[in-house]
């Protein structure tokens, strides 16, 4: 299957910096990538869409100025929490659709954020 | 808005049972289905994809059945081994957008 590779897989901050998070795809090209936020023992809860070249979509909810979401080519998607509260402490993984039909999901490794 | 349900939550059985997880979703106006094993503290490795107009699918000792009238589908393991042991999840996808359930946690016992 295809690959998606997270960058990092663990990170720890202060309150009040940011953190960036990138995703790639490896062997194929994607014009959007999916970021989700996962809580312990609950769902995926998709954050937002990102679309090369444009502006990301929002899910209700989600705040896209502390969220801040680039993609700005065809491989790399980037999440950058911004002034993170330890509430932002969290599990992030983002994803890309590819495949015959392009519409089959490939997620990451995810990224364990933890906010002291 | 479309949900996921997934039964059991938790699921323990020895080495070499076969067993069945259930999936059901409220929303039958999907793209495909996709079922997902989840290692703790890691990503999702997609199994299965089942396109909306399929049946199933099978991968090895994997089956996974979809009827999309009835908004159900299953996830077979045939002669399960303590390297399955993860958490599953199913995920219809909907305007390309997947929406998960919570999972169910598979134990295989040794």
């Amino acid at each position: 299957g295809a690959v998606v590779s997270q960058h990092p897989s663990r990170v720890i901050c202060k309150s009040g910096t940011s953190v960036k998070i990138e995703c790639r795809s490896l062997d194929f090209q994607a014009t959007t990538m999916f970021w989700y936020r996962q809580f312990p023992k609950k769902s995926l809860m998709l954050m937002a869409t990102s679309n090369e070249g444009s502006k990301a979509t929002y899910e209700q909810g989600v705040e896209k100025d502390k969220f801040l979401i680039n993609h700005a080519s065809l491989t790399l998607s980037t999440l950058t929490v911004t002034s993170a509260h330890p509430e932002d402490s969290s599990f992030y993984i983002c994803s890309a659709l590819t495949g015959e039909t392009g519409t089959e999901a490939f997620f990451g490794q995810g990224t364990r954020l933890t906010v002291v | 808005k479309q949900e996921v349900t997934q039964i059991p939550a938790a699921l323990s059985v020895p080495e070499g049972e076969n067993l069945v997880l259930n999936c059901s979703f409220t929303d039958s106006a999907i793209y495909n289905l996709q079922w997902f094993r989840q290692d703790p503290g890691k990503g999702l490795t997609s199994l299965l994809l089942i396109q909306s107009s399929q049946r199933e699918q099978t991968s090895g000792r994997l089956n996974a059945s979809l009827d999309k009238s009835s908004g159900r589908s299953t996830l077979y393991i045939a002669a399960s081994q303590p390297g399955d042991s993860a958490t599953y999840l199913c995920a219809p996808a909907g305007s390309y957008q997947l929406t998960f359930g919570k999972g169910t946690k598979l134990s295989v016992i040794p």
